[in-house]
């Protein structure tokens, strides 16, 4: 496991559908974090979380979005009902342990939803 | 509310020129970081700087973080085609894992 791996690439739903979003952190982490990145702007923080625990989801949107991170396999970012303007770059960053201060992320390729 | 600007949105120049971008805040930051990232992919990491003043070089590349550490700059010596790509800066403010980011700096390196 070279990196952070994300799926799908690409990821096209329409109006109403479902979107999930998967996230496999660098070998050896328990930490994921996702961020949401729209056309022309920075990365917004949306959702922290340990195995089994959801530690920070202040930046998620408190309707039809939800995170998790099982015991067992990838984190997953799941988006009910989806609208046009959750058209956007998703990506999730791994860490061993909570960031220490100067940490820089490792993210990973990224989630392109597009909503039709 | 902490907010990053980085200036400026786009630039355009020729290969061998030097270049300046900035990300700058009103808020005091622990750490900046600066990533880069080309289309399609995720950013990826270029250096941290954590010391007001510090000046970190990475070949032809130099980060600097403001002495009251609420701004930082990277410079470009001598840019090469391979350097386009989008610069973004990130602030570690009150949480060090929920990072501040500026909207980037689209550089194009025309040959």
């Amino acid at each position: 496991n070279a990196g952070v791996m994300q799926n799908p690439r690409h990821l096209v739903r329409r109006r109403g559908q479902e979107a999930r979003l998967r996230c496999s952190p660098m070998k050896g982490h328990s930490h994921v974090y996702w961020y949401r990145q729209l056309p022309e702007e920075g990365l917004k923080f949306m959702v922290y979380l340990q195995k089994e625990n959801i530690i920070d989801e202040s930046g998620m949107p408190k309707e039809r979005f939800s995170a998790e991170f099982p015991k067992e396999g990838p984190s997953i970012l799941r988006i009910q009902q989806v609208v046009r303007g959750d058209s956007a770059a998703y990506f999730c960053a791994s860490s061993p342990i909570l960031l220490t201060p100067g940490y820089g992320y490792t993210f990973g390729s990224g989630t392109r939803l597009t909503v039709v | 509310t902490q907010l990053l600007e980085q200036s400026p949105q786009f630039l355009s120049i020729q290969e061998g020129e030097n270049l300046t971008v900035y990300c700058n805040s009103s808020s005091v930051f622990s750490s900046l970081q600066w990533y880069r990232q080309e289309p399609g992919e995720g950013p990826v990491l270029l250096v941290t700087v954590v010391t007001g003043g510090e000046v970190k070089k990475l070949k032809r590349l130099t980060f600097q973080f403001g002495d009251a550490r609420k701004d930082s700059s990277l410079h470009i010596t001598a840019a090469q085609t391979g350097d386009t790509g989008l610069y973004l800066c990130a602030g570690e403010g009150y949480s060090n894992y929920q990072l501040i980011w500026g909207a980037g700096t689209k550089l194009i390196i025309k040959p």
